[in-house]
């Protein structure tokens, strides 16, 4: 079992619509959670953090985090064209406290 | 702004030749890190360092070497360059809240 699971994608929803992109992780120790978003060519970027169980809301952007599930959610709403790209989401593992990144979900969001 | 800054965006270097890829970040950080980034494989952590002279192995650190003698200062060292080893490779560093900033990336191709 992967560490970190995202759905590769690519995740296709039309402008204006929610997207949600899901994440599982394994390490139960889990305290903290990270969105990344990675344009083509380009180096991650972070969207949001996430420590406490519920939701987060940061603009057109919403991070959940369900501990007892291992389930962490990023919502955009009203997506965008320019909201296309790769979603990497990064628990906190192990001892040595370091990001754990899944291989991410990419996004398309079309005309 | 946290800058994180990378010596190269791409280079083409022989299979065989000794590579030096430099990270340089601004903003006081304790812990420096190098992943390299593959299709289908996500950031994959090579070594990571929490201070000055220390430093730790990541996931895949066979083939890599670091040297960190100046607190902003991280250096990946290939001692000797294969073709297996062409990928891009991001430098991060992370804040108190285990936030990473990435810089640019090296596109690095070993032919």
């Amino acid at each position: 079992q992967k560490e970190v699971e995202q759905n590769s994608g690519p995740l296709s929803v039309p402008e204006g619509a929610i997207a949600s992109l899901n994440c599982t992780y394994s390490d139960r120790g889990s305290q903290s959670f990270f969105w990344y978003r990675q344009y083509s060519g380009k180096s991650p970027e972070l969207i949001m953090s996430i420590y406490s169980n519920g939701d987060k809301e940061d603009g057109r952007f919403t991070a959940q985090l369900n501990k007892a599930s291992q389930y962490v959610s990023l919502l955009i709403r009203d997506s965008q064209p320019s909201d296309s790209a790769t979603y990497l989401c990064a628990p906190v593992t192990g001892t040595a406290s370091k990001l754990t990144f899944g291989t991410g979900t990419r996004l398309q969001v079309t005309l | 702004d946290v800058k994180v800054t990378q010596s190269s965006r791409y280079l083409v270097k022989r299979t065989g030749e000794k590579v030096f890829l430099e990270c340089v970040q601004d903003m006081d950080h304790e812990n420096m890190f190098w992943y390299r980034q593959d299709p289908g494989l996500g950031l994959r952590l090579i070594y990571f360092s929490y201070d000055v002279k220390m430093k730790e192995k990541g996931d895949i650190p066979e083939g890599y070497s670091v040297s960190r003698e100046k607190k902003e200062r991280f250096s990946l060292i290939l001692e000797s360059a294969s073709t297996n080893q062409t990928s891009m490779y991001l430098c991060a560093s992370d804040d108190s809240t285990d936030t990473q900033y990435f810089g640019p990336g090296t596109r690095l191709t070993v032919l």
